[in-house]
């Protein structure tokens, strides 16, 4: 199957600063990306759909300034937490699907990016 | 909000045909049933998806009722790599969000 990567694995940070993680797609183009997020011994949360040249959708109590997310090419998106906070400490996790032209693309996944923040 | 249910967790010996249920009783015409995996600091791995046929790939098989009410993933000889989160998740074709209910939490053993 297609393959998504996440960098950075896991980051530590303190309070107040940014964090940017990124996703890419390896070998296939993605016209859109899925950020989630998953706390401990939780399900996972879609947080944003990234459409490549547009603004990303963000879904009902995640903010948009908080949570930037950038989608510049068919291949990266970028979710930054900015003035992260210790309740921002979660799994972070993209996906991605592309334009195959088949009607029931599964989304792959990349393996998440575990953030700490002090 | 997820329209699948499924048990917490279940139990399975290695080397025997694990047999997950799920049910979506409210399940439209057009929506597909999704079963993706995961395995614990890990992203979802997708294993198998379909309509009402049945469906069979490298990794299981797929059961799914007469009246799609229900479905059954099969892993037909567990090992200890299938520990893993497993969610059922129904969609529609057109619509790729994917809603993630708890999903069953399977454990094989040795």
């Amino acid at each position: 199957g297609a393959v998504v990567s996440q960098h950075p694995s896991r980051v530590i940070c303190k309070s107040g600063t940014s964090v940017k993680i990124e996703c890419r797609s390896l070998d296939f183009q993605a016209t859109t990306m899925f950020w989630y997020r998953q706390f401990p011994k939780q399900s996972l949360m879609l947080m944003a759909t990234s459409n490549e040249g547009s603004k990303a959708t963000y879904e009902q109590g995640v903010e948009k300034d908080k949570f930037l997310i950038n989608h510049a090419s068919l291949t990266l998106s970028t979710l930054t937490v900015t003035s992260a906070h210790p309740e921002d400490s979660s799994f972070y996790i993209c996906s991605a699907f592309g334009s195959s032209g088949r009607e029931h693309n599964e989304q792959f996944f990349g393996p998440g990016t575990r953030l700490t923040v002090l | 909000d997820a329209k699948t249910t499924q048990p917490p967790s279940m139990d399975c010996a290695e080397g025997r045909a694990a047999n997950l249920p799920c049910n979506h009783s409210t399940i439209s015409g057009n929506e597909y049933v999704y079963w993706y995996r995961q395995i614990h600091s890990q992203g979802p791995q997708y294993i198998i998806h379909g309509l009402k046929n049945n469906e069979t790939n490298e990794m299981a098989s797929l059961i799914i009722t007469e009246d799609r009410k229900s479905s059954t993933l099969i892993l037909p000889h567990a090992t200890l790599r299938d520990t893993a989160v497993y969610y059922c998740i129904v969609r529609v074709a057109n619509d790729y969000k994917l809603s993630f209910g708890a999903g069953t939490t399977v454990t094989v053993r040795a």
